[in-house]
C-alpha cells in the first residue's frame, strides 16, 4: 500500500506570496494532520482534520489554513509568506481522529521562503 | 505546556555497541509516546508507539520503555548499524485536539563503521 504522499516536493516563493501545499493519507486513513519542522527543532503542530472537520489547530497565525477534502486528501495554504515560514512541511495520517494510535508520516514539501 | 526534552542531543558510537536515547516530558498526564527516525532531508519514520498504560514495547534491536509517573521514556538499540544513523524524535500526545503531538528537538545519532 502506498504510504502518505506529498506534493510538491521543493518550493521556492518570494515574501509576500501565497502557496498551497498537498497531502494524500494511506487508503483507509481518515485524519490528516500538518506539523511545520524548522531546521534543527522538532515539528510543531499546526492543524488535524477528521472527517472534513477541524479538530485542532496549533499557535500559528491566521495567515495558515487547511482543509480536507470528501476523499481525505488535504490542502494547506500559507497566504502572505514570511522569511520564517521557510521549513519542511510535514503531513501525517491515521485511521480515526484520536492520537492513541500511530501517526504515518509523509516524506515532507520543503519551502523555502526569499 | 508540555515541553519536550531529548538528551543527548547527538551522539557518534562505533558500530555494534548498545546505546540508550534519553526523552523527558514535563506533564505525565499523557495519553501516549511515540519515538520516530528522520532521515536527512526525510519525513519521520514510526518506530515504536507506547500508550500511557504500558511500561515498554519491542521492535526487532528497538526497544522503547515509559515511565510516566517521572517523565521519562528511554530508547534501546542493540548492536547498533551503520544504517541506523539518522535523528531520533521522542512525541508525546498530552490529549485535547489544540495540541497534537508535542516533539523534542531529537537526537542525531552517527554510527561509525
Amino acid at each position: 500500500d502506498a504510504g502518505v504522499t506529498q506534493s510538491p516536493t521543493h518550493l521556492i516563493k518570494t515574501r509576500g506570496q501565497q502557496v498551497t501545499l498537498r497531502c494524500s493519507p494511506i487508503s483507509g486513513h481518515k485524519s490528516v494532520s500538518w506539523y511545520q519542522q524548522v531546521l534543527g527543532q522538532g515539528p510543531q503542530f499546526i492543524f488535524q482534520y477528521y472527517e472534513k472537520e477541524e479538530r485542532g489547530r496549533g499557535n500559528f497565525p491566521d495567515r495558515f489554513s487547511a482543509r480536507q477534502f470528501p476523499n481525505y486528501s488535504s490542502e494547506l495554504n500559507v497566504n502572505a509568506l514570511l522569511l520564517g515560514d521557510s521549513a519542511l512541511y510535514l503531513c501525517a495520517s491515521s485511521l480515526g481522529d484520536r492520537y492513541q494510535e500511530t501517526q504515518y508520516f509523509g516524506p515532507g514539501t520543503r519551502l523555502l521562503v526569499l | 505546556k508540555q515541553e519536550v526534552t531529548q538528551i543527548p542531543a547527538a551522539l557518534s558510537v562505533p558500530e555494534g555497541e548498545n546505546l540508550v536515547l534519553n526523552c523527558s516530558f514535563t506533564d505525565s498526564a499523557i495519553y501516549n509516546l511515540q519515538w520516530f527516525r528522520q532521515d536527512p532531508g526525510k519525513g519521520l519514520t514510526s518506530l515504536l508507539l507506547i500508550q500511557s498504560s504500558q511500561r515498554e514495547q519491542t521492535s526487532g534491536r528497538l526497544n522503547a520503555s515509559l515511565d510516566k509517573s517521572s517523565g521519562r521514556s528511554t530508547l534501546y538499540i542493540a548492536a547498533s548499524q551503520p544504517g541506523d544513523s539518522a535523528t531520533y524524535l521522542c512525541a508525546v500526545y498530552s490529549g485535547g485536539g489544540a495540541d497534537g503531538l508535542t516533539f523534542g528537538k531529537g537526537t542525531h545519532l552517527i554510527i561509525q563503521p
